[in-house]
């Protein structure tokens, strides 16, 4: 069975305070996984796909990596705007084109 | 581009009744959606996956009779919660995914209140 756990829970930094969340997965060959940031009461935004090990992908402020068994999303000097829950999910090779997300971290950047 | 709506935002409604949720790829053809549940604090939980012109695949423990989907055009999918009870009550949000891509984009999501 596919599995995502994302670590930690829930992230406070200090504007411009640099961190980075992760994602490990389990996962019966990996198709994509894939970067969503969710602000509450709002569908999940579509950040990034990565497909292979070592591959990484940039957007501003974030920045995305993948191993074999886990990913991060390095957040560089956050302002509050990036205040949000990020998701990861995960995409198995020969499933349905079906995701499996992890719980979500969520971070607050302050002021 | 990948734009995917959702309508209605809100709904309220009484026990009893049934709740038609609609969603739409409003710049690409979907070949293949999704819905999910989300409870508050937790993550999504997929229901189903619907093809356009076929019938859905539902996860185990979805109700099918309950949670009807229809996927009649490549741009919109739609659910029905029929008979809702306040148990149903949740955020409802659906995705899409474009021919030959990978990514599924996510429509604005559906709060369904039953009293």
């Amino acid at each position: 069975e596919d599995q995502v756990t994302q670590s930690p829970e829930a992230l406070r930094l200090q504007e411009g305070e640099s961190s980075s969340l992760n994602c490990s997965y389990t996962v019966s060959g990996l198709r994509g996984l894939f970067w969503y940031r969710q602000d509450p009461g709002k569908g999940p935004e579509f950040l990034f796909t990565l497909y292979s090990a070592g591959e990484e992908k940039e957007k501003e402020r974030l920045k995305a990596t993948l191993t074999k068994k886990e990913s991060f999303l390095h957040i560089t000097a956050p302002k509050p705007e990036d205040s949000a829950t990020y998701l990861c999910a995960v995409q198995a090779a020969g499933s349905a084109r079906q995701l499996t997300f992890g719980s979500g971290t969520q971070l607050t950047v302050l002021p | 581009g990948a734009v995917v709506s959702q309508h209605p935002s809100w709904v309220i409604c009484k026990s009893g009744t049934s709740v038609k949720i609609e969603c739409r790829s409003l710049d690409f053809q979907a070949t293949t959606m999704f819905w999910y549940r989300q409870f508050p604090k937790q993550s999504l939980m997929l229901m189903a996956t619907s093809n356009e012109g076929s019938k859905a695949t539902y996860e185990q423990g979805v109700e099918k009779d309950k949670f009807l989907i229809n996927h009649a055009s490549l741009t919109l999918s739609t659910l029905t919660v029929t008979s809702a009870h306040p148990e149903d009550s949740s955020f409802y949000i659906c995705s899409a995914r474009d021919r030959g891509q990978e990514t599924q984009y996510f429509g604005p999501g559906t709060r369904l209140l039953v009293l």
